[in-house]
């Protein structure tokens, strides 16, 4: 299909340990963002891209958090130094340009289990 | 700053019977109404938005959701479910800049025979 994919589906890793997410959204979508389901806190915003560029970073938990948006497609959210508290489901979507939020189509989501 | 207000975590119905689930929401501009679904160990998916115009929203599945500025609510209603409407509800309002959504906590509604 032409849908948001991400990958892996499911990591496990080890506290400490670095741990990459894959995004791909859809084609031709510029705008991108990124999202983690958590028990605790519910879902929140992590980051959002237009193109290339992350103007808003404003829902990342801390500088172990970071991401990269390269030709305009791939995303990956890194984690390093993992913490329990990392577990969660991470969420990507795509919506077809900026100011497009209200079109905003979900991946099915990379559930990171720390142990 | 926009908030979103679940107000009922929980919401357990009979099959046929009508349901409706509380959202209240908190902004001093004009934004974005979302409700999306999630099944069981799937992802979120889109039941309906309010963008402007018609205060009364339909969406897919026989699901609908009335905006009311003055109480700043957007209650998801449906006049009969049926078991495969159990599922996690989240209610959610687009910030100001439109970069990101403001997501409530979620309504589990459980619909038994």
């Amino acid at each position: 299909g032409a849908g948001v994919s991400q990958s892996p589906s499911n990591k496990v890793t080890e506290k400490g340990k670095d741990v990459e997410l894959r995004c791909d959204p859809i084609s031709g979508h510029t705008a991108l963002y990124w999202y983690r389901q958590s028990l605790g806190q519910g879902l929140e915003f992590l980051i959002y891209f237009q193109g290339n560029s992350a103007p808003d970073k404003s829902g990342l938990p801390s500088d172990r958090f970071s991401a990269e948006r390269t030709g305009g497609s791939v995303s990956t959210l890194t984690i390093q130094r993992t913490q329990q508290e990392d577990s969660a489901v991470y969420l990507c979507a795509s919506s077809p340009s900026v100011g497009t939020i209200y079109e905003q189509y979900f991946g099915p989501g990379t559930r990171l289990t720390v142990t | 700053a926009q908030s979103v207000t679940q107000l009922d975590s929980q919401v357990p119905v009979f099959e046929e019977a009508p349901v409706e689930l509380r959202c209240n929401y908190s902004s001093s501009v004009s934004v974005y109404l979302f409700w999306y679904v999630q099944y069981p160990n799937q992802g979120l998916q889109l039941l309906l938005k309010y963008l402007s115009g018609s205060t009364l929203v339909k969406g897919i599945n026989g699901f609908e959701a009335e905006f009311n500025k003055s109480q700043t609510s957007f209650h998801l209603r449906k006049p009969s479910v049926h078991i495969s409407d159990t599922a996690e509800y989240f209610c959610a309002v687009s910030n100001q800049a439109g970069t990101a959504l403001i997501f409530g906590k979620g309504t589990t509604l459980s619909v038994s025979s």
